[in-house]
Formats: structure tokens, C-alpha cells, sequence
């Protein structure tokens, strides 16, 4: 089983300020995801990424995916309280064969204080 | 499009009783999963399965049977509820495909063993 580590798992912080999470693994993927999950629902899909190196925007969310593709973080620009939720990365094993089966991550649970 | 859709969203089981979490998709995806949720667990694979008429194990078997008789349906069944199954369940889906493609969620289904 591949793993997957989040870190800091819970973080509090202040409207307006910058804030990175952290996804590594000691395994390579071909691929990783991360997903926010807001209190009572299941996560959503954020982003996909899937070259080393990879670095993706949406909006004030900046997803990066390492060279070597073991690692991914995701940097917020002046966060909101709308961010607030638990972030999530997944990923495939990367030994060929099917897809279907993803590793989670045990989350990032950010709070945004107004 | 109702996406992925689960029944119930509440249940509380005595220890021993069996009972069956429904979920179903009007995506036409392939692949569909079962996770638990726990506390500082992250969301781990109960079963998956990548056709109808095809299932496999993921994680955390031990305790449930599933059966895909068509692409829509994918119920979960606890055979003898245990109080370590107390969790949220979350059932989700996705199209096959040599891409790392989008898996929705279903609401969850939050379950309490006495």
C-alpha cells in the first residue's frame, strides 16, 4: 500500500493570509488529486495533476506536483472563509496496471477565521 | 443528473443486526467505490468494483459484502454489525479511462453500531 502524508493536519488561521499543505509519499504516483470536503458532505474534486513538476491555479489555489513526482502541495493566496474544509489528496499506484483503486490522504483540516 | 445518490443518510443499528447502504449513479461510470470515514483515518476502500458483475476488496473488507449487478446499483451490505463499524460511509464513482479521471461522491451515509 502506498501511503500518503498530510501535513499539518489541522491548521487555523486568520482571513486574509497565505497558507501552504503538504501531500508526500516515499512512492512514486502517475498522479495525484486533491479534493476539499466541506462538514457533511462528500469531498469534490479540486484538481488533477499528473506531470512532475506540474503547477496548476485555480483562482487563489496554486496545486504544485513534485519533480519526482512524490509530493504535491497546495498554496491559498489570502484565504477566505469559504475555504475552510478538509483537503484531501489521493492518488493511483503508480505499477502499472489499472487506476481504479486510489490512497487517500488523511487530510488537511484548515479552519478560516473571519 | 442527480450524480451519485445514498440511502440512508442516517442509521443507528444495534450490535449483530445487518442491514444494507444503497448507492447509485445515473453517470453511466464504470469504476465504483466504497470508503469509510473515520476520525484521523482519512477515507480508506472498503470494496470496489469496475463493471457490473465485478467486485473486488479494497483496505477494510472484513465485515461487508457488496454485488454490482448493474452499472447503476452498487449496495453495500453489513452482514453482523460490530460497534467498530460505527462511521460514515461514502460511496463514489468514476469513468474508466487511462486518465486519472473525476470521482464524485455520494452525501455519506453516517452509521452508529450500539
Amino acid at each position: 500500500t502506498q501511503l500518503l502524508e498530510q501535513s499539518p493536519q489541522f491548521l487555523s488561521i486568520q482571513e486574509g493570509e497565505n497558507l501552504t499543505v503538504y501531500c508526500n509519499s516515499s512512492s512514486v504516483f502517475s498522479s495525484l488529486q486533491w479534493y476539499r470536503q466541506e462538514p457533511g458532505e462528500g469531498p469534490v474534486l479540486l484538481v488533477t495533476v499528473v506531470t512532475g513538476g506540474e503547477v496548476k491555479k485555480l483562482k487563489r489555489l496554486t496545486f504544485q506536483f513534485g519533480d519526482a513526482r512524490k509530493d504535491s502541495s497546495l498554496h491559498i493566496t489570502a484565504a477566505q472563509p469559504g475555504d475552510t474544509g478538509l483537503y484531501l489528496c489521493a492518488g493511483p499506484p503508480h505499477s502499472g496496471g489499472s487506476n481504479y483503486k486510489l490512497t487517500f490522504g488523511k487530510g488537511t483540516l484548515l479552519t478560516v477565521n473571519p | 443528473n442527480a450524480g451519485v445518490t445514498q440511502t440512508p443518510k442516517f442509521q443507528v443499528l444495534k450490535t449483530g443486526q445487518s442491514m444494507t447502504l444503497q448507492c447509485a449513479q445515473d453517470m453511466n461510470h464504470e469504476y465504483m467505490s466504497w470508503y469509510r470515514q473515520d476520525p484521523g483515518m482519512g477515507l480508506r476502500l472498503i470494496h470496489y468494483s469496475v463493471g457490473a458483475g465485478i467486485t473486488d476488496q479494497g483496505e477494510v473488507p472484513n465485515g461487508y459484502n457488496v454485488s454490482r449487478s448493474t452499472t447503476e446499483d452498487f449496495p453495500l451490505r453489513l452482514l453482523s454489525a460490530a460497534p467498530s463499524q460505527t462511521s460514515v460511509y461514502f460511496c463514489a464513482s468514476r469513468r474508466a479511462g487511462q486518465r486519472m479521471n473525476e470521482q464524485f461522491f455520494g452525501p455519506g451515509t453516517r452509521l452508529t453500531v450500539l
